[in-house]
């Protein structure tokens, strides 16, 4: 069976401070791979997707960025992190072309 | 674009009540749906889809009709337990960019279920 992990599941870090969140899924090849992020009372809002590795595409324009270095490892990275930018962060996995996305546990990111 | 538009919560309930968290949509094409639920401190878990007009999704006493004549697909449960507390989230998958989907989330309605 297919899993997903991220990790950390919990982050606290000043503001101006680098940032590198790590997701991986097991068990699928050459899944869809999401990130969204999820802030305080708010819905969720896509911010990346890769179809492939190396093949990112952004929905929203940011300091943030991701990379898809390895088939199933999705990584969100920030050179200098912003208060705004805390939040709950999600990673998801979908087969290609199926429609159904499934979601990792999150990471909790409190910038201060 | 296309948009999800659900109940504002929070719901608060007492245990064996009867839920409705009503959901309607906006889509450029025929898309299908989704509940997903996110339990405290977790990711979101996909409870229940359907995939066309009048297609019924269920599971854990959790059911949703697809309703293409009133762009609705609204939640219920004959009777909610404590452990069915959480944020429920419509969702609706629409084809973007090629053979690629993309899901468009409402807001969430938290529920809480008293004893």
């Amino acid at each position: 069976s297919q899993t997903i992990h991220q990790w950390p599941a919990t982050l606290v870090q000043p503001v101006g401070s680098p940032l590198s969140l790590e997701c991986t899924v097991e068990g699928t090849s050459n899944p869809n791979l999401y990130w969204y992020r999820q802030a305080a009372g708010r819905g969720l809002q896509l911010l990346f997707y890769s179809v492939g590795i190396g093949q990112i595409s952004s929905e929203v324009p940011q300091n943030l960025s991701a990379s898809r270095p390895q088939d199933r490892q999705f990584i969100l990275s920030s050179k200098k992190l912003l208060l705004s930018d805390s939040g709950f962060y999600l990673c998801a996995w979908e087969l290609a072309a199926s429609y159904e996305q499934y979601f990792g546990p999150g990471t909790r990111l409190t910038v201060t | 674009g296309d948009s999800v538009t659900q109940m504002e919560g929070p719901v608060t309930l007492s245990e064996e009540a009867f839920l409705t968290i009503n959901c309607t949509y906006t889509a450029t094409g025929y898309p299908s749906l989704f509940w997903y639920v996110q339990y405290p401190g977790e990711g979101l878990q996909l409870l229940l889809k359907a995939t066309k007009a009048d297609d019924k999704g269920s599971n854990k006493g959790f059911e949703a009709t697809y309703r293409k004549e009133t762009t609705s697909f609204h939640l219920e449960k004959g009777s909610v337990q404590v452990s069915d507390s959480a944020v429920y989230f419509c969702a609706l998958s629409d084809r973007w960019g090629g053979s690629n989907y993309k899901l468009t989330f409402g807001k969430g309605t938290l529920l809480t279920v008293n004893p």
